[in-house]
């Protein structure tokens, strides 16, 4: 069975604060890690997809990494707009399967 | 532009009712999938289509169904609600792909509290 964990569950930042999240996960193998941002009240936006280990990918403040056990998803600098739930998914068999995601705060 | 859309966004019902929350996508897309989110869990998988006629269970499919006639639309319904069906249900879509994971794109969501 599937199964993904992301850390922490939450995180507070000050703007300009640099940091990471993790998504540690197991899978019969992976196909693709996939990283949502979801804003309160909202569904969740695609953000990267990552398909194999070395793998990495940047959208603004945003940087995804993928290695054969975690993702990490680095914030630099960020920004109170950075301010969401970031969520972690594994493909497998056309499905997703969902971390607990972290809700990142920053302030500014 | 494509787009998914959930209705209604917020429902209250009560326990016993037949409920029904609708999806539609104008992507064209032949995979639609249905979520809840709850606090603690994430988003766990309910029912999922690969095409017209196609429905296949997730990993917390009791207490509800989905048919595919079309396209363009999966609605689920939960045949007598019950409180612990409480949530927020959100519905995807993905295109096919051959050979790379797919990306799903999701609704706006629907709010549903059984009181």
């Amino acid at each position: 069975e599937d199964q993904v964990t992301q850390s922490p569950e939450a995180l507070r930042l000050q703007e300009g604060e640099s940091s990471s999240l993790n998504c540690s996960y197991t899978v019969s193998g992976l196909r693709g890690l996939f990283w949502y941002r979801q804003d309160p009240g909202k569904g969740p936006e695609f953000l990267f997809t990552l398909y194999s280990a070395g793998e990495e990918k940047e959208k603004e403040r945003l940087k995804a990494t993928l290695t054969k056990k975690e993702s990490f998803l680095h914030i630099t600098a960020p920004k109170p707009e950075d301010s969401a739930t970031y969520l972690c998914a594994v493909y497998n068999d056309y499905k997703l399967s969902f971390g607990a995601g972290t809700t990142v705060t920053v302030r500014a | 532009d494509a787009e998914i859309t959930q209705s209604p966004r917020h429902k209250i019902t009560e326990t016993g009712r037949q409920v029904t929350l609708a999806c539609h996508q104008t992507w064209n897309h032949n995979n639609m999938f249905w979520y809840r989110q709850d606090l603690g869990h994430g988003l766990r998988l309910i029912h999922y289509s690969y095409g017209v006629q196609d429905t296949n269970k997730g990993e917390v499919s009791d207490g509800y169904s989905v048919s595919r006639s079309n396209t363009e639309d999966l609605p689920l319904t939960l045949e007598s609600a019950a409180s612990s069906q409480t949530s927020v249900y959100f519905c995807a879509s993905s295109g096919l792909t051959s050979g790379r994971a797919d990306t799903q794109y999701f609704g706006p969501g629907t709010r549903l509290t059984v009181l």
